[in-house]
């Protein structure tokens, strides 16, 4: 079974349009991130749920929107896509916030055309 | 603020070789340290992790310790494989900071018969 999935896998789009990416995690964890890997491989936080309550939001432009409609799902939202946004797109979860090692997904591929 | 540093890649070795990938970090707090790998079109995949100073990780063969007096976690292995070949990253989270992961650019292995 896996633990953190994520859909979908590969995604080519049109600049300006909007897409979703959605994530689901059967670990019961409490915590969920979404983290942005750019084309040379480097790996940082976007967004992160604890119990549906947003913690951290690191300076993501406001077309990016995640939902979180229980503890165990964190979709992201994308608004407008523009080139720039083609990267992967990881889903995480955790037990909680105390320091617990984080599970990743396997990765949504974006390509905006 | 956090951050890792870790060797600029691509590192190429012969199978049966030793390796070494050097990460130092900073960070204010006492952080967990962590090992992910990523194969090649894959998601990222824990490889080792450790807690506290002088903690050794170690999982496949591959180890890293904890060394909070030189702020480094390199990661080693005795004998590579060609399966080995892949981008390894060494991270960070702190406690303080919502179990942010802090990640290095990456170092890719390739490993050649």
């Amino acid at each position: 079974d896996t633990a953190v999935s994520q859909t979908p896998k590969y995604l080519v789009t049109q600049m300006g349009n909007d897409k979703s990416i959605k994530c689901e995690q059967n670990l019961g964890h409490d915590t969920m991130y979404w983290y942005k890997q750019d084309s040379k491989k480097f790996l940082k936080i976007m967004f992160s749920y604890n119990n549906k309550e947003l913690i951290i939001n690191e300076t993501v432009p406001n077309r990016f929107s995640p939902k979180s409609p229980d503890k165990a799902h964190l979709n992201l939202h994308i608004n407008s896509l523009e080139l720039g946004d083609s990267a992967v797109y990881f889903c995480a979860s955790s037990q909680d916030l105390g320091g617990n090692t984080i599970y990743f997904g396997e990765g949504s591929w974006l390509t905006v055309v | 603020g956090d951050s890792v540093t870790q060797m600029e890649g691509p590192v190429t070795l012969s199978e049966e070789a030793f390796l070494t990938i050097n990460c130092t970090y900073t960070a204010t707090g006492y952080p967990s340290l962590f090992w992910y790998v990523q194969y090649p079109g894959e998601g990222l995949q824990l490889l080792l992790k450790a807690t506290k100073a002088d903690d050794k990780g170690s999982n496949k063969g591959f180890e890293a310790t904890y060394r909070k007096e030189t702020t480094s976690f390199h990661l080693e292995k005795g004998s590579v494989q060609v399966s080995d070949s892949a981008v390894y990253f060494c991270a960070l989270s702190d406690r303080g900071g919502g179990n942010k992961l802090t990640f290095g650019t990456g170092t890719q292995l390739k490993v050649e018969l």
